[in-house]
């Protein structure tokens, strides 16, 4: 399964933009980037995903390295409610399963 | 729409007896997932199914774990003769594939099994 690589924990404060990053040196032409969060007593939330092309939704926004190798989830203006674990994963075309990693924890301050 | 539900949402049993979880993925959805989750760990792919068929199961679902999705629509997993290091949360995903599309999937809450 194609690895990622991410940053245990991150902390930010309330209101201010967060850039979450992610390493994936051994991608594929056709696999997809993926990022979910956990927040605490919950199952994993869908947050974005891309393939080669920045991405935007109303939750975040997913930059994508031109050589695919990293990646970066933004979260523009973070409020209490974001704090979770950050999973970055890659979806191999054709495959089923997500693979988890260990993912960031981000802690949010007021 | 309603999303995933699970249940129970908690479950606590004696080593050596039998649970049973349920997973209801939202309608329509044509793959439901399990994965199990211990304390500080990501989720980890148990088994899979598209509509009844199942496709695939993870080497971590011993001959004790069984996944049934009769008819396509819920889906239940049974484990026999609990062991404490089965002690875990269950997690339930759906998704709807469409062509050329990748597959999203959206979890429920769990069910946090808590063995004796």
């Amino acid at each position: 399964d194609a690895k990622t690589t991410q940053p245990n924990s991150m902390e930010s404060n309330e209101e201010e933009p967060v850039h979450l990053p992610c390493n994936h040196s051994t991608i594929s032409g056709t696999d997809y980037i993926h990022w979910y969060r956990q927040l605490p007593s919950q199952g994993p939330e869908y947050v974005i995903h891309g393939l080669t092309s920045n991405v935007n939704n109303r939750m975040a926004s997913l930059a994508i390295a031109e050589d695919r190798k990293s990646s970066t989830l933004i979260l523009h203006r973070a409020t209490l409610r974001d704090a979770a674990v950050y999973y970055c994963i890659l979806q191999i075309q054709g495959a089923q399963k997500l693979v988890f990693g260990q993912g960031t924890r981000l802690t949010i301050n007021p | 729409d309603t999303g995933v539900s699970q249940d129970p949402r908690h479950k606590i049993t004696k080593r050596g007896q039998n649970v049973t979880f349920r997973c209801d993925p939202i309608s329509e959805h044509n793959r439901l997932y399990w994965y199990r989750q211990t304390l500080g760990q990501g989720p980890e792919f148990l088994t899979y199914f598209q509509n009844e068929a199942q496709l695939e199961k993870s080497r971590l679902l011993s001959d004790r774990f069984s996944a049934e999705r009769p008819k396509g629509s819920f889906s239940t997993l049974e484990i026999q003769r609990t062991e404490q290091g089965d002690s875990a949360m269950y997690l339930c995903a759906s998704s709807i594939v469409l062509a050329g599309a990748t597959d999203t999937q959206y979890f429920g809450p769990g069910t946090r099994l808590t063995v004796l």
